[in-house]
């Protein structure tokens, strides 16, 4: 079983829709929660990050951590077709606050 | 801006081919991170460095060395290429631990090996 678990997709919404990308994972330790996102031929870039449970919100995106279901979301309001992009979750254990360990993607396409 | 920066985007060698691929990062970080990134599989981290000449495995070093002589250059060696070795490979730099430090990637290099 992977650490950490995340729906490939893709996924095709069309643009306004609110879009919800979800995370599972099975070590109790992480303690940061992070999404990254990442364009076509592009390396991926840090959207948004969370320590332990909460949400947090920035403009249209808001990431949700529930600890005790081991369970992140990112939910993504008004989407745009800029938001078309492969989103992936990462999460780094307490113990190891540089090593980052990150869900496999998923594919997102906003159609206008 | 952070900027991270590799030698190629696209690469093609043959099997058994010895491949260099060089990551270059201006912001004076610390740490460097080589990843592989396969669809399906997510980013797997292959070795890291937490400083000159200091080097540590990641989760699938088999058939891959690095290489850290100055502190803004990483790079990633594969001694005798081989066609599993046909990935996106992308790297990272962020400054030292203490509390979650964001990782910054470059563009990634794209190696076929035939």
């Amino acid at each position: 079983q992977k650490e950490v678990e995340q729906d490939p997709g893709p996924l095709s919404v069309p643009e306004g829709a609110i879009v919800s990308l979800n995370c599972t994972y099975s070590n109790s330790a992480f303690q940061y929660f992070m999404w990254y996102r990442q364009y076509s031929r592009k390396g991926p870039e840090l959207l948004m990050y969370t320590y332990s449970s909460g949400n947090k919100e920035d403009g249209r995106f808001t990431a949700q951590v529930d600890k005790s279901s081991k369970y992140i979301s990112l939910f993504i309001r008004d989407s745009q077709p800029s938001d078309s992009a492969t989103y992936l979750c990462a999460m780094i254990p307490w113990s190891s606050a540089s090593k980052i360990i990150f869900g496999s993607g998923t594919r997102l396409s906003i159609r206008p | 801006d952070v900027k991270v920066t590799q030698s190629s985007r696209y690469l093609v060698k043959r099997t058994g081919e010895k491949v260099f691929l060089e990551c270059v990062q201006d912001m004076d970080h610390e740490n460097m991170f080589w990843y592989r990134q396969d669809p399906g599989l997510g980013l797997r981290l292959i070795y890291f460095s937490y400083d000159v000449k200091m080097k540590e495995k990641g989760d699938i070093p088999e058939g891959y060395s690095v290489s850290r002589e100055k502190k803004e250059r990483f790079s990633l060696i594969l001694e005798s290429a081989s066609t599993n070795q046909t990935s996106m490979y992308l790297c990272a730099s962020s400054s030292l631990a203490g509390g979650y430090n964001e990782q910054f990637f470059g563009p990634g290099t794209r190696l076929t090996v035939l």
